[in-house]
């Protein structure tokens, strides 16, 4: 059973430039969900979507972050334009979501580096 | 304040010793209480979860919850060179139309071989 696939697994690019960061979530789960990892602030949820709905973008840090689910098995999160601020992990994770205690499987997540 | 509150150490024990961490949280409405693994270069993944208060045993790993004291921890017994990670405690409402978890800092544990 394939797990939540992340694509790149690094990019480097510089200030100003667009990144659009992949996920593939698991087959069949019904949440999906972007998180941002950094040093300063730890694990930070910032989307997350049911169905392919957005639910709650509560954390996403500005007009410059879009997140898009346009089917149950894709996922994108885009930054336009980047700044060195915005240099973290990012991860997607999904969920049955179907009640109760269900864990969120985490991709290795998007190692991005703005310079 | 943050809602979850858990020291990021890091914490360096020999192998075959007791670990022990834990997390505090301010918001009493918490249900659910997990703690992720997370090795490095690695996404995190469920280690164990407790609902409400009370203990859960799994091999060598114990999870405690004392909602009263809004106080959770985790123990692992024998520890192993192997279980060198990141230890990210995490809590949910999850009610029917909340999902979100929110998780500690994470604490960076080192076993000595």
């Amino acid at each position: 059973d394939a797990g939540v696939i992340q694509s790149p697994r690094h990019e480097v690019t510089e200030m100003g430039q667009e990144v659009t960061l992949r996920c593939k979530p698991i087959s069949g789960h019904d949440y999906l969900f972007w998180y941002r990892q950094t040093m300063m602030r730890g694990l930070e949820l910032l989307i997350y979507f049911n169905n392919n709905v957005p639910i709650d973008d509560s954390g996403m840090p500005e007009d410059r972050f879009s997140a898009k689910m346009p089917n149950a098995s894709f996922s994108t999160l885009k930054i336009q334009p980047s700044e060195p601020r915005d240099s973290a992990v990012y991860f997607c994770a999904s969920s049955p979501g179907t009640g109760g205690v269900q864990p969120q499987h985490f991709g290795d997540g998007t190692r991005l580096s703005i310079l | 304040q943050k809602e979850v509150e858990q020291d990021p150490g890091p914490l360096s024990v020999p192998e075959g010793a007791i670990v022990s961490l834990n997390c505090t949280y301010s918001n009493s409405a918490f249900q659910y209480f997990m703690w992720y693994r997370q090795y490095s270069r690695k996404g995190p993944e469920l280690l164990m979860y407790t609902y409400s208060s009370g203990n859960k045993e799994d091999g060598r790993f114990t999870a405690q919850v004392d909602k009263s004291s809004k106080y959770i921890s985790l123990f692992i017994r024998d520890s192993q060179p192997s279980d060198s990670a990141t230890y990210l405690c995490a809590m949910s409402r999850l009610s029917s139309n909340d999902y979100k978890l929110s998780f500690g800092a994470g604490t960076t544990v080192t076993v000595r071989a």
